[in-house]
């Protein structure tokens, strides 16, 4: 079984630049969750994407925006980088079905710097 | 507003010492779950608690969900030097999770 993958591991970018980031979900999953991780703090919801549609956004900006593909995969785009943008982003794979526990399994995570 | 409280916010003790790590909340969360994440890598999955009162046991780790699910623990008991790492509460909330502000543990040896 493979697990959730992402890349790159690493990036450096410049204020206003546009990036993408990618991610590989886990075998048997549908769905794709995305996280902003600030230096010291928790994750913090970005979107989730399910059936190749947005499920559900959190508080961050239009120029955050996602894709996810036939085969589950999924890219996220940041639109006219900040300097806040900065972190590292999280990929979770999970498998939506009925009855509890929205259990999400976490990729490595990109690291991006914006200079 | 932060809906997921953590304390203590770090944590440093010696090998064989025990530790309990509060998550506390005003909401109800339809289930709670607890992650280790480590420096570079991406947080690691737990434990899972469904059931107001719920008590799950991981070898040295014991979880427990409130009665209004509204608040977790998580007890480690003879830490070691591999528990070292950030301890993530995260509650969810209609197909999200919601992350609480993290415990920083470092054991000693």
């Amino acid at each position: 079984e493979t697990g959730v993958t992402q890349s790159p591991t690493h990036l450096i970018k410049t204020r206003g630049q546009q990036v993408t980031l990618r991610c590989s979900s886990q075998s048997g999953h549908n769905t794709v969750s995305w996280y902003q991780q600030a230096l010291g703090q928790g994750p913090q919801f970005i979107f989730q994407y399910y059936r190749e549609e947005e499920n559900g956004r959190g508080n961050f900006p239009p120029r955050f925006s996602g894709l996810q593909f036939p085969n589950y995969s999924s890219e996220l785009n940041v639109n006219a980088l900040e300097l806040d943008d900065s972190a590292l982003y999280l990929c979770a794979s999970s498998s939506l079905t009925s009855g509890g526990g929205n259990e999400q399994f976490f990729g490595p995570g990109t690291r991006l710097t914006v200079l | 507003t932060q809906l997921l409280e953590q304390s203590p916010q770090f944590l440093s003790i010696q090998e064989g010492e025990n530790l309990t790590v509060y998550c506390n909340s005003s909401s109800v969360f339809s289930s709670l779950q607890w992650y280790r994440q480590e420096p570079g890598e991406g947080p690691v999955l737990l434990v899972t608690v469904v059931t107001g009162g719920e008590v799950k046991k991981l070898k040295r780790l014991t979880f427990q969900f409130g009665d209004a699910r509204k608040d977790s623990s998580l007890h480690i008991t003879a830490a070691q030097p591999g528990d070292t790492g950030l301890y993530l509460c995260a509650g969810d909330r209609t197909d999200k999770l919601i992350f609480g502000t993290g415990t920083r543990l470092q054991v000693f040896p």
